[in-house]
């Protein structure tokens, strides 16, 4: 079975401070990956994907994932936050395997401080 | 831009009373999905569309339905509100519901129950 675990439900920074959103994954084989974000009354807008090709993607906005397959996991990061970033970030596992199945992650909350 | 679009962005209506609410894309995709997101939670996926073929979540209640008449269109029914109905709904596309292509949403109608 299929899991995706967000280790945060809110992460606090400053702005202009190191951003680090994690998020663990369960697959029996190697799963197809994203990061969307969420602002306030608004729909889910793609980050970045991983689909088997390199191990750190990059994303819109600044942000990166790395796909660790040792660690099974999927951190966000972005150098320096910006009050922009302040949303709600969904770590998202697909698979097409014996069936259509999207996994999200209960999501993390992102403030970001003046 | 191709883009999804929902209408309206908030609906309110009475327990009980039927509604429907709509969404359209112009990015020509073959899937498209209904969820349900209910306040700081992610979303919850209802069914979604394969072309014609429908496919309906095993959780997802009777009291909702959907229409697509054509590529372009889809409606969420909602047949009988009830006050645990209250919530964002969000529709999203895939190019063919492959494990790799990410889903583009839209905006999100934002229902109320009196």
């Amino acid at each position: 079975a299929q899991s995706v675990t967000q280790l945060d439900s809110h992460v606090s920074v400053s702005e202009g401070t190191p951003v680090l959103l994690r998020c663990n994954y369960s697959s029996s084989y190697s799963p197809s990956l994203f990061w969307y974000v969420q602002h306030p009354n608004k729909g889910l807008q793609l980050l970045l994907k991983y689909t088997s090709a390199a191990t750190l993607v990059k994303g819109i906005n600044g942000f990166e994932a790395e796909f660790k397959k040792s660690e099974t996991s999927f951190h966000l990061t972005k150098p320096s936050a910006h009050m922009s970033d302040a949303a709600e970030y969904f770590c998202v596992v697909s698979r097409n395997t014996g069936g259509f199945k999207t996994i999200f992650g209960a999501g993390t909350r992102l403030f970001v401080k003046a | 831009d191709a883009m999804v679009i929902q209408n309206p962005r908030y609906q309110v209506t009475q327990f009980g009373k039927p509604v429907t609410l709509s969404c359209s894309q112009t990015l020509n995709h073959n899937v498209m999905y209904w969820y349900q997101q209910k306040s700081s939670q992610a979303p919850k996926l209802l069914f979604h569309y394969y072309d014609k073929d429908f496919n309906n979540e095993a959780d997802t209640p009777d009291n909702f339905q959907s229409r697509r008449p054509n590529t372009s269109f889809c409606f969420l029914d909602i047949r009988s509100p009830g006050l645990g109905d209250a919530a964002m709904y969000l529709c999203a596309t895939s190019r063919d519901g492959g494990e790799n292509q990410p889903q583009h949403f839209g905006d999100g109608t934002r229902l109320s129950i009196l």
